[in-house]
């Protein structure tokens, strides 16, 4: 049984570049949640997908932010125009529809510098 | 805007003590009730969720939920040192329709277990 599997696990990018990252959840999981987390604070949540549909979008996240999850399965968090301040690691989690919302399986983490 | 509160400590208890560690939220609405550990440099895990007023017990974890004061604790019995982390409380509902399964953090309190 595979967890949940980030790339890159980290990325180095200059300000104003784009950068994708990709989350692969537990293969029977349908829900999959964005985390943003920065040194010494708790995660915060940026947006959930139950299957393909997106639910939930934090207000935080600016239209620079963008994520999908065609088909259900992988899902990708692509940032436009990278700024300093969206230095972060970037988790991604998945939950299974019989279990409580909030009972999440988290990857590694994408770790995010922009110079 | 749901907050979560935790001491950041850090909390120092030699190998063996009680390590209590309290958290308080803010939405009275609140249902589900979660404690993650995190060490360094690792993503947050899951171990411990709560739903009910009353303790819940799980190995030398104890969760303890008192709705009417908004305060969730964890009690780690007899700490090692591998307890050493990062712990982190959080809370997520109320549910509706498949919305609002976003999780609230709170920013952690680190725990040291001395050998």
């Amino acid at each position: 049984d595979t967890g949940v599997s980030q790339d890159p696990r980290h990325k180095i990018t200059k300000r104003g570049q784009n950068v994708t990252f990709r989350c692969d959840p537990i293969s029977e999981h349908n829900r999959l949640y964005w985390y943003r987390q920065t040194l010494g604070q708790g995660p915060e949540f940026l947006t959930y997908f139950q299957n393909e549909a997106q639910l939930e979008k934090s207000r935080l996240l600016s239209d620079r932010f963008s994520a999908e999850r065609p088909k259900g399965s992988f899902s990708t968090l692509e940032i436009q125009r990278t700024e300093q301040g969206d230095s972060a690691m970037y988790l991604c989690a998945s939950s299974s529809s019989g279990g409580a919302p909030g009972e999440l399986f988290f990857g590694e983490g994408s770790r995010l510098t922009v110079l | 805007q749901k907050e979560v509160e935790q001491n950041s400590g850090p909390l120092s208890v030699p190998e063996g003590a009680i390590a209590s560690l309290n958290c308080t939220y803010s939405d009275r609405g609140s249902q589900s009730f979660f404690w993650y550990r995190q060490y360094s440099g690792k993503s947050p895990e899951l171990i411990m969720s709560i739903y009910s007023n009353g303790d819940k017990e799980d190995g030398r974890f104890t969760a303890q939920l008192n709705k009417a004061s908004q305060y969730v604790s964890l009690l780690i019995r007899d700490s090692q040192p591998s307890d050493s982390a990062t712990y982190l409380c959080a809370v997520n509902g109320p549910y509706s329709g498949g919305s609002n399964y976003k999780l609230t953090f709170g920013k952690g309190t680190l725990l040291t277990v001395n050998p």
